[in-house]
């Protein structure tokens, strides 16, 4: 069966510090990849989605960015953190077939100080 | 007009009862459909997937999609205490296109 991992589970960072959080999935392989961010009383936002390594789609410009070095491995980065990137950062999954459900992963609770 | 509207509550119902939770959406391309209950702190987590119109029954857990008038449901019937929870709606059209989320109601059934 497939399993998707995030770490850290928690993280407090200063302002100004730089980012860098992991999502590995397990159990398929060429997934579809998302990272959102849910803001406190606020919806999911779609951040990056990959298709295949090396392929990022970015929805939101921001100080953030992301990158797939291996075919189940997505990392959401920053040089420099802003207050407002506090959130709690999810890593989904899809298969490569459209019509595949999305798992989401257990999340990164992020608290920028 | 947002592409997926859906009412943030807060919902409180009395343990037992039927629980209706609703979205709309405006884009007719739209054809898969999802239901994820998130509870605090954690991960949202797939409950129902429904392919176009119709209905879909799992356990206490009836998932509706009218296409026509662009509204999906979920039923929740015998609500448990243990049904507290965040609901997210969410959609897709056909090909690689990315979930669209309505913003969640959040249900809380009382013992």
């Amino acid at each position: 069966s497939q399993t998707i991992h995030q770490w850290p589970a928690t993280l407090v960072q200063p302002v100004g510090s730089p980012l860098s959080l992991e999502c590995t999935v397990e159990g398929t392989s060429n997934p579809n990849l998302y990272w959102y961010r849910q803001a406190a009383g606020r919806g999911l936002q779609l951040l990056f989605y990959s298709v295949g390594i090396g392929q990022i789609s970015s929805e939101v410009p921001q100080n953030l960015s992301a990158s797939r070095p291996q075919d189940r491995q997505f990392i959401l980065s920053s040089k420099k953190l802003l207050l407002s990137d506090s959130g709690f950062y999810l890593c989904a999954w899809r298969g490569g077939n459209p019509s595949y459900e999305q798992y989401f992963g257990p999340g990164t609770r992020l608290t920028v100080t | 007009q947002k592409e997926v509207e859906q009412d943030p509550g807060p919902l409180s119902v009395p343990e037992g009862a039927i629980v209706s939770l609703n979205c709309t959406y405006s884009n007719s391309a739209f054809q898969y459909f999802m239901w994820y209950r998130q509870y605090s702190r954690k991960g949202p987590e797939l409950l129902m997937y429904t392919y176009s119109s119709g209905n879909k029954e799992d356990g206490r857990f009836t998932a509706q999609v009218d296409k026509s008038s662009k509204y999906i449901s979920l039923f929740i019937r015998d609500s448990q205490p243990s049904d507290s929870a965040t609901y997210l709606c969410a959609m897709r059209s056909p090909g690689n296109t990315p979930l669209v989320f309505g913003k969640g109601t959040r249900l809380s059934v009382i013992a």
